[in-house]
């Protein structure tokens, strides 16, 4: 499984757009990117996968440059309740195999 | 979207007893399911894949007769602690793939965790 670099802490305010990006140089051809949130005492929550280009939901939308060996999160508008551990993970078919999490970014979002 | 329960949500127990802890898929049917633990502050470390009907692979380093996957159906799965030591101590969170209504689940769905505590 291709390993992920995500910074490890990031701070924001109320308000803001937050990006969050994730090194993975040795993704494979049929890896896919995917998200996770998670809040302290709970399991992960999915956020948003992509192959390729960009992908938007309704919660973010995820950067993924040509050549796959970067993807970037975007949170629009954070509020408190976005301060949270993201992970970045990178798996073969999506992410219904066996998953590696990496360190994680935690986001402190300030009032 | 898919529902993944665990039970208990947490447990304190002894030095040297057993405690069991239960994954419950509410809405499909978990045809795999994973087994992570947690401790304060560090990342989610895979233990185990179970797949319905088969024996548990454990990842490196993982005692298989300490943590004991039991994944007799196709909505529960059971993670039983053997002899508990204070070390052990962690949150425990389970994830599961499979099926609901004929199509394959889109991602892994984990469930809210158990914070285990051995005195």
């Amino acid at each position: 499984l291709a390993k992920t670099t995500q910074p490890i802490s990031m701070d924001s305010y109320e308000g803001q757009e937050v990006n969050i990006t994730c090194s993975h140089n040795n993704i494979a051809t049929n890896d896919y990117i995917t998200w996770y949130q998670q809040f302290p005492s709970q399991g992960p929550r999915f956020i948003i996968q992509g192959y390729k280009t960009k992908v938007t939901n309704e919660v973010a939308s995820l950067f993924i440059p040509a050549d796959r060996k970067s993807s970037t999160l975007s949170l629009p508008r954070v509020s408190l309740s976005d301060t949270a551990v993201y992970y970045c993970l990178v798996a073969p078919s999506g992410n219904t195999g066996k998953l590696i999490f990496g360190q994680g970014t935690t986001l402190q979002v300030k009032p | 979207g898919a529902v993944v329960s665990q039970h208990p949500s947490w447990v304190i127990c002894k030095s040297g007893t057993s405690v069991k802890i239960e994954c419950r898929s509410l809405d499909f049917q978990a045809t795999t399911m994973f087994w992570y633990r947690q401790f304060p502050k560090q990342s989610l470390m895979l233990m185990a894949t179970s797949n319905e009907g088969s024996k548990a692979t454990y990842e490196q380093g993982v005692e298989k007769d300490k943590f004991l996957i039991n994944h007799a159906s196709l909505t529960l799965s059971t993670l039983t602690v053997t002899s508990a030591h204070p070390e052990d101590s962690s949150f425990y969170i389970c994830s599961a793939v499979g099926t609901s209504g004929g199509a394959s689940t889109d991602t892994q769905y984990f469930g809210p965790g158990t914070r285990l505590t051995v005195l």
